[in-house]
């Protein structure tokens, strides 16, 4: 059974610092995975998408990797700013065909102190 | 401008009603779904649906009822069935084709009075 983990569960940092938030899942036989964002009391935000074929992907000062042999994904995120402030969840998608399920981690809360 | 709406952004329910979410999407993406989030816990996949007048159960499907009379749109139903209905809710679509990337509404909070 696919499970999906974030450590740490929350992370507080000064403004300006680079930072790596973790996502690990157990089975490696993944379609692809998504990175989101999510702002208090708000809908999710998608950052990146990382297909199972593909290393890495950037969007700006964001920067997703994957690791499907170790059940690794890590989310870069460059020069942080106060506004960087959120929940970033991982989901990781199981398979090809119809089976579209996103299996979800927790998330990990981020702080970004001016 | 693109995306999906829900609505109402608060609902406020006395126990024994049945209250219907809205969730409607301008994308013209096939699959669109409904999840549930409850502090400390995942997502949960409530219904999803990939074609009209289509939809399967996903996790935590009882107490709830979905219907799919258009591709656009994908309401939510909580019945007075469901035993513990506050929560956030969510709607999202996705593409069929490509690498089925979902995108999200802003989500309903249902409360029980």
């Amino acid at each position: 059974k696919q499970e999906v983990t974030q450590i740490p569960a929350a992370l507080s940092v000064p403004e300006g610092e680079n930072l790596v938030l973790n996502c690990s899942f157990t089975d490696s036989a993944i379609y692809n995975l998504q990175w989101f964002r999510q702002d208090p009391g708000k809908g999710l935000t998608s950052l990146l998408l990382i297909q199972s074929s593909q290393r890495e992907q950037t969007s700006g000062r964001l920067n997703a990797s994957l690791d499907k042999s170790s059940g690794r994904s890590t989310l870069y995120i460059a020069a942080s700013q106060p506004g960087d402030s959120a929940t970033y969840l991982c989901a990781v998608r199981k398979s090809a065909g119809n089976n579209r399920k996103l299996i979800w981690g927790l998330g990990t809360s981020l702080a970004v102190n001016p | 401008d693109g995306g999906i709406t829900q609505s109402p952004k608060y609902l406020f329910r006395k126990e024994g009603q049945n209250v219907t979410l809205s969730c409607e999407q301008n994308l013209n993406h096939d699959a669109m779904y409904w999840y549930r989030q409850d502090p400390g816990q995942g997502l949960r996949l409530i219904y999803y649906s990939q074609i009209v007048n289509d939809f399967q159960k996903g996790d935590i499907a009882e107490g709830y009822s979905v219907s799919r009379e258009k591709k656009e749109s994908f309401p939510l139903t909580v019945t007075s069935a469901q035993k513990n209905p506050t929560a956030f809710y969510l709607c999202a679509s996705s593409s069929l084709a490509g690498n089925n990337e979902q995108f999200f509404g802003p989500g309903t909070r249902l409360t029980v009075l």
